[in-house]
């Protein structure tokens, strides 16, 4: 148990529909990131937020985004969906800026995206 | 940059036979390592980690040490059992940095 929740479990959307996941972590944790694991791959980080504010982004485009909410919760928004886009996305947070020496990222079980 | 490579899969074995999986990696910085694993039809879950060079991460029988000069962390267990089938990913984590890189990951499955 991680303490990392996310949904929906399993979506489907049609080619060309936005998507928003959410995710929420555990009580603490100011930091998030999200990553996108595609069928037989290894996860690709798309970006983090630390405090409310992006603070990282991998290699996507600008219709994949997010929001961090105070409570602790955020969410992932993909935006004019493409078959491509289908994967498991996963959120993953940690109590302090990631980067510091010892600090352990925790991984929620994933919201499984299908592209139709 | 910073990449991971492992060893590829799919990975049978036996149970109670020894199990190795290898991971080498490419750092600009000092990285800490991590291996995640993921049991089928759920998320990561961080199985070992070392944060710098010669530490060994240990956990429910696995171990993995950090080899800065072959840079190597390679996954060992003495004795593998059917609930050890999953896949299993190799990671970094640059310090200052804001990613985990992971490897391709390595399908394990044990037969009774």
């Amino acid at each position: 148990e991680t303490g990392v929740t996310q949904s929906p479990t399993h979506l489907i959307k049609t080619r060309g529909q936005q998507v928003t996941l959410r995710c929420s972590s555990q009580s603490g944790h100011n930091t998030v990131s999200w990553y996108q694991q595609a069928l037989g791959q290894g996860p690709q980080f798309i970006f983090q937020y630390y405090r409310e504010e992006e603070n990282g982004r991998g290699n996507f485009p600008p219709r994949f985004s997010g929001l961090q909410f105070p409570n602790y919760s955020s969410e992932l928004n993909v935006n004019a969906l493409e078959l491509d886009d289908s994967a498991l996305y996963l959120c993953a947070s940690s109590d302090e800026r990631v980067g510091s020496s010892g600090n352990t990222i925790y991984f929620g079980e994933g919201s499984w995206l299908t592209v139709v | 940059g910073n990449s991971v490579t492992q060893m590829e899969g799919p990975v049978t074995l036996s149970e109670e036979a020894f199990l190795t999986i290898n991971c080498t990696y490419t750092a600009t910085g000092y990285p800490s390592l991590f291996w995640y694993v993921q049991y089928p039809g759920e998320g990561l879950q961080l199985l070992l980690k070392a944060t710098k060079a010669d530490d060994k991460g240990s956990n429910k029988g696995f171990e993995a040490t950090y080899r800065k000069e072959t840079t190597s962390f390679h996954l060992e267990k003495g004795s593998v059992q059917v609930s050890d089938s999953a896949v299993y990913f190799c990671a970094l984590l640059i310090q200052g940095a804001q990613k985990l890189v992971f490897g391709q990951g390595t399908r394990l499955t044990i037969n009774p």
